[in-house]
């Protein structure tokens, strides 16, 4: 079966701190990949995804990047975190057309 | 485009008490329509999904949800609720893109407060 897994669960950082968040995928092979942000009162806004290796598209311009080393993992990153980018950070992948997210991990920039 | 309401931001309601919540989308081509719980610090788990035939789709905890066309509404429905239903939920729609894969558009959540 398939399992999606997040590091870390929970994050502190100050501003102007680097960040590097890393999702895997278990059990399938060649996913499209997503990053959400849930920032409060805010709802699940889509950040970026990936269909392949190496291939990114951004949704929204912002603070923030993604990218996919390996077939199975996804990686979001900044080089300097704002207090805007706290935040629960959730990544999904999909089965046909069904997605399915891991257990986030919760970011805090103080 | 597509967009998503959830027309109830917060929803409270007795345990074994039954509860509705109400989702409406709109969409120039055809979606397939999901909904998600997320339990406090959770991530989000598939309750249930309608992608064609009956409109009546029944999912995980006893919930259930009617997907109805012309109302554009994909209502969720549970007869009997328990405490451990106290989380948040989200109605979602995603059309399929082939260089994309499916992108979901998201509802703004509904929490649903279970009271004894």
């Amino acid at each position: 079966s398939q399992t999606i897994h997040q590091w870390p669960a929970t994050l502190v950082q100050p501003v102007g701190s680097p960040l590097s968040l890393e999702c895997t995928v278990e059990g399938t092979s060649n996913p499209n990949l997503y990053w959400y942000r849930q920032a409060a009162g805010r709802g699940l806004q889509l950040l970026f995804y990936s269909v392949g290796i190496g291939q990114i598209s951004s949704e929204v311009p912002q603070n923030l990047s993604a990218s996919r080393p390996q077939d199975r993992q996804f990686i979001l990153s900044s080089k300097k975190l704002l207090l805007s980018d706290s935040g629960f950070y959730l990544c999904a992948w999909t089965r046909i057309e069904t997605q399915y997210f891991g257990p986030g991990t919760r970011l805090l920039v103080l | 485009a597509q967009s998503v309401t959830q027309l109830d931001s917060q929803v409270p309601v007795f345990e074994e008490a039954p509860v509705e919540l109400r989702c409406n989308y709109s969409s120039s081509v055809s979606v397939y329509l999901f909904w998600y719980v997320q339990y406090p610090n959770q991530g989000l788990q598939l309750l249930l999904k309608y992608l064609s035939g009956s409109t009546l789709v029944k999912g995980i905890n006893g919930f259930e949800a009617e997907f109805n066309k012309s109302q554009t509404s994909f209502h969720l429905r549970k007869p009997s609720v328990h405490i451990s239903d106290t989380a948040e939920y989200f109605c979602a729609v995603s059309v399929v893109i082939k260089a994309a894969g499916n992108k979901l558009t998201f509802g703004g959540g509904t929490r649903v407060l279970v009271k004894p």
